[in-house]
């Protein structure tokens, strides 16, 4: 079965400081993983990747994905009482309706 | 440009009873799928519609049901309803490429906060 697996599943940090969130998963038929911002109900897209090694930046948030050992990371930096949200990991299949397959999210929390 | 619209925003219902959620998805998205998200999960596939046809569904038994109109737009239909059916329901719309590939554009609604008491 399709498993996607974030960690860890909650974070506190104070503003200022950089933070990772990591996503493993272990998908049959991939085609990309997602970065999602779920603050109150809507999930927000973040990045795609598709391809191993390439860096995705916007701001002060970056992705990455390595596809040889099966996970991704977010990083944050320079973090802002903004950033306090859940943040979604999900794989896309490649086939069928290429559904999303999403981890449980990591809550994270930025303390003034 | 609207987004994807879901109503109602919140639905409190007995156990037993049915509920119908609804769902208009982006000008110029023709896939909609539907997930459920329990309070502190992530979001679950529940089944995609295309071109008014099921397309693919996830792990949800047949009380859950949909349908999709001629204008995109979408219901679930949630039968003889479970304490465990209460969750965040989101709707997603998204098109299809020329090679028929779905889930380009892909955007989420607010959704649908359904409690069963």
């Amino acid at each position: 079965e399709d498993k996607v697996v974030q960690s860890p599943l909650s974070l506190v940090v104070h503003e200022g400081d950089t933070v990772t969130l990591n996503c493993s998963y272990e998908v049959t038929n991939f085609r990309s993983l997602l970065w999602y911002k779920q603050e109150k109900k809507a999930p927000t897209f973040l990045f795609m990747l598709t391809s191993s090694g390439i860096e995705k930046k916007s701001g002060r948030l970056s992705s990455i994905l390595d596809k040889k050992e099966l996970f991704s990371i977010l990083n944050i930096t320079a973090t802002q009482t903004g950033d306090s949200a859940v943040y979604l990991c999900a794989v896309r299949e490649v086939q069928g309706a290429q559904k999303l397959v999403f981890g449980q999210g990591t809550r994270l929390t930025i303390n003034p | 440009d609207a987004g994807v619209t879901q109503s109602p925003t919140h639905l409190i219902k007995t156990r037993g009873q049915q509920v119908t959620l609804r769902c208009s998805p982006k000008s110029g998205h023709d896939t909609v799928s539907w997930y459920q998200q329990a309070l502190g999960q992530g979001p679950q596939f529940i089944f995609q519609y295309y071109e008014e046809e099921e397309r693919q569904r996830g792990n949800f038994p047949d009380r859950f049901s949909g349908h999709q109109f001629p204008n995109y737009s979408s219901e679930l239909n949630v039968n003889a309803l479970l304490l465990g059916d209460s969750a965040l329901y989101l709707c997603a719309s998204s098109h299809r490429n020329r090679q028929g590939e779905a889930n380009y554009g892909y955007t989420f609604g607010s959704g649908t906060r359904l409690t069963v008491v």
